[in-house]
């Protein structure tokens, strides 16, 4: 059965801090693979995206992720997170989504 | 270029009654996707539709849901007799016109129904 797990439910930063939210995956076939983010109050809005080429994705306002196959993962990273970052995180994998990780960033 | 648009935003039912929820894909996409987001839970996929097609149902409850996507006009997603544990926030994305998986989704901003 397809699944997609963020382990993290909630973290809680300080401003400079550097962030990784994990997401891994349980798919047997193509992924496509997706970080979504919802700040206070807004849609779901992409942040980035992978369905094939270079591993690691560059997405907006300095996001990142990186797709390991062997790890069937697909981490999001930022190297200094900002107050503005506060939000919920999820991970997709093709149609399917991860229960999210909300994250706060203390001032 | 108008969103993703999704109404009601707020829709408030007795139990027994019914709910449709609409969601007017943004413009140029033929691709809809409903999902449900239960308090304290992640998104979880009901349904894909290109219009006059369900192409995947696998995320839809067996009984009581039904999705729609007709050539003209809205997809609606309509839930029949509805119980307590149907309150959730119902999002709705659309896709282009490839409607490969790769394509990106744009979310509408969610009915939020509550079943009293």
């Amino acid at each position: 059965a397809q699944s997609v797990s963020q382990h993290n439910h909630h973290v809680i930063l300080s401003e400079a801090a550097s962030l990784e939210l994990g997401c891994n995956y349980s798919y047997g076939g193509t992924v496509n693979l997706f970080w979504y983010v919802q700040y206070p109050g807004q849609h779901l809005q992409l942040l980035l995206k992978y369905f094939s080429g270079d591993p690691l994705v560059k997405g907006i306002k300095g996001f990142e992720a990186e797709f390991i196959k062997s790890k069937f993962s697909f981490n999001l990273r930022k190297p200094s997170v900002q107050w503005s970052d506060t939000a919920e995180y999820f991970c997709a994998v093709n149609m399917r989504f991860g229960a999210g990780t909300r994250l706060t960033v203390k001032p | 270029n108008a969103g993703v648009m999704q109404n009601p935003r707020h829709l408030v039912r007795r139990r027994g009654q019914e709910a449709r929820l609409r969601c007017s894909p943004m413009k140029g996409h033929s691709h809809v996707y409903w999902y449900r987001q239960l308090p304290e839970e992640g998104l979880k996929f009901m349904v894909y539709l290109q219009k006059e097609n369900i192409i995947d149902e696998s995320g839809m409850p067996k009984e009581r849901f039904s999705a729609e996507f007709p050539k003209e006009g809205p997809s609606i997603l309509r839930i029949q007799q509805v119980v307590r544990g149907d309150s959730a926030a119902y999002f709705c994305a659309s896709s282009g016109n490839s409607g490969a998986i790769s394509e990106t989704q744009y979310f509408g901003p969610g009915t939020r129904l509550l079943v009293l």
